[in-house]
Formats: C-alpha cells, sequence, structure tokens
C-alpha cells in the first residue's frame, strides 16, 4: 500500500531535549512538508523540501531544523530552541512542488500525524 | 493575511445536504480554489479544488461564482463520518505550499 507514515504516534520528551520525527513516503512524491497544529487553529506550515537535497523555511522555522538526503524520507527534528513545541505534527508530500501549469493538480497527501508532548 | 473567511462551526442533520461557504474576495486569477478536512485527530484529507468552473468528485461538489470571490462545498448526503473541520484555501497556480486557517467545524447530527 502506498502511503504516508509518521512515527510515534505520540512522543513524549523533557524540556531541553532534542526529539527528531519520523516521516516516510512511498508515493514516490518530489515535495515533502511539515506542519504545526495548535488546538483549535489552523496548520502553519515549518518547513518544506521539493527536491532531495533542498529545503525552505516555512512561516514558523524558528527552533525546528530538517533534512533531505533521501526522497522518501523528510525528518523533523524540534530542538531546545524551541519554546512551546507541544504541539500536533503533520507531514505532507505532493507529487511536486513548484512548477507551471500543472502543479494546481498536486494535492498534498497527509500522514497521520505525530502529537508530541514536552513535560 | 487571511485569504479566506469561513463560519467556524456548522450543522447539518444526517442524509441532508451540507453547504459550506467560503469568501475570499481578495482572490486573484492564477488562485485556485482547494478544500480540505480533518477528523479530528487526523491528517488533513484533500475533497477537491477548482479555478472558475464549477466541479464534482466522488466526495463532494464545489461551486464558485462568478466572480471567483465566494465559493460553496457541497456535501450531498452528508453522514455521521462527515463530522470534521473543513479548510477553505485559495493558492496560487504553480506555487506548492498551503495555507491553512482555522476552517469551519462541522457536526453532522442523527
Amino acid at each position: 500500500d502506498g502511503g504516508i507514515t509518521q512515527s510515534p504516534k505520540y512522543l513524549f520528551r523533557k524540556e531541553g531535549q532534542n526529539v527528531t520525527l519520523s516521516c516516510e513516503q512511498n508515493l514516490n512524491h518530489d515535495a515533502m512538508y511539515w506542519y504545526r497544529q495548535d488546538p483549535g487553529q489552523g496548520l502553519r506550515l515549518i518547513y518544506y523540501s521539493q527536491i532531495v537535497n533542498d529545503f525552505q523555511k516555512g512561516d514558523i522555522a524558528e527552533g525546528y531544523s530538517v533534512s533531505r538526503e533521501k526522497k522518501e524520507s523528510f525528518p523533523l527534528t524540534v530542538t531546545s530552541a524551541q519554546k512551546n513545541p507541544t504541539a500536533f505534527y503533520l507531514c505532507a508530500s505532493s507529487i511536486q512542488g513548484t512548477s507551471g501549469g500543472t502543479s494546481s493538480y498536486n494535492e498534498q497527501f497527509f500522514g497521520p500525524g505525530t502529537r508530541l508532548t514536552v513535560l | 493575511d487571511a485569504k479566506t473567511t469561513q463560519p467556524p462551526s456548522m450543522d447539518c442533520a444526517e442524509g441532508r445536504a451540507a453547504n459550506l461557504p467560503c469568501n475570499h474576495s481578495t482572490i486573484s486569477g492564477n488562485e485556485y480554489v482547494y478544500w480540505y478536512r480533518q477528523i479530528h485527530s487526523q491528517g488533513p484529507q484533500y475533497i477537491i479544488h477548482g479555478l472558475k468552473n464549477n466541479e464534482t468528485n466522488e466526495m463532494a461538489s464545489l461551486i464558485i461564482t462568478e466572480d471567483r470571490k465566494s465559493s460553496t462545498l457541497i456535501l450531498p448526503h452528508a453522514t455521521l463520518r462527515d463530522t470534521a473541520v473543513y479548510y477553505c484555501i485559495v493558492r496560487v497556480k504553480g506555487y506548492s505550499t498551503l495555507t491553512f486557517g482555522k476552517g469551519t467545524m462541522l457536526l453532522v447530527s442523527p
């Protein structure tokens, strides 16, 4: 089955610790994205990557880091510099990133999310 | 800046049509209207998108006004499983990222 997976589903960390959230997709999608969602709010973009070995900051990148060494994987590290890391984190992928006329059809497919709680 | 405006919540009886409105009065000619929904504690799910013509798929219909300043997502026969937050998003053609607002919480009741 093709899809996008995130692990773990629930994650707890102590304040001051870095933690890495996993995101894997076997859809052969070029672009991948990380969003953060707080209770009662919409999603906010943290980072995105349109191709391997390249990524761009989203709206709230401070305190986060990413890598894109493989097409299938886009891990997100929540560093100790992130002042309020407790949130629901969602990963997504799409066929292509910025491009010409066909990019309007590249809807994003989302993973199930990881709920991070800082104790 | 909010590019879309949606009511915070709506109710619908099971089996009836759910009509979810969205205002996007500042939409430009190269922006598409997208709809996603998010069931509680899950990732959002793509529903439908359009530019200026009305669109229909197996999940829903999208009606866009002629001036493109507003649209309506229609779920023709709502079920309890359609209870979710529905997001209306405008996105520039050729641009990959999505900007989510707070959406509309649709509650379908028996």
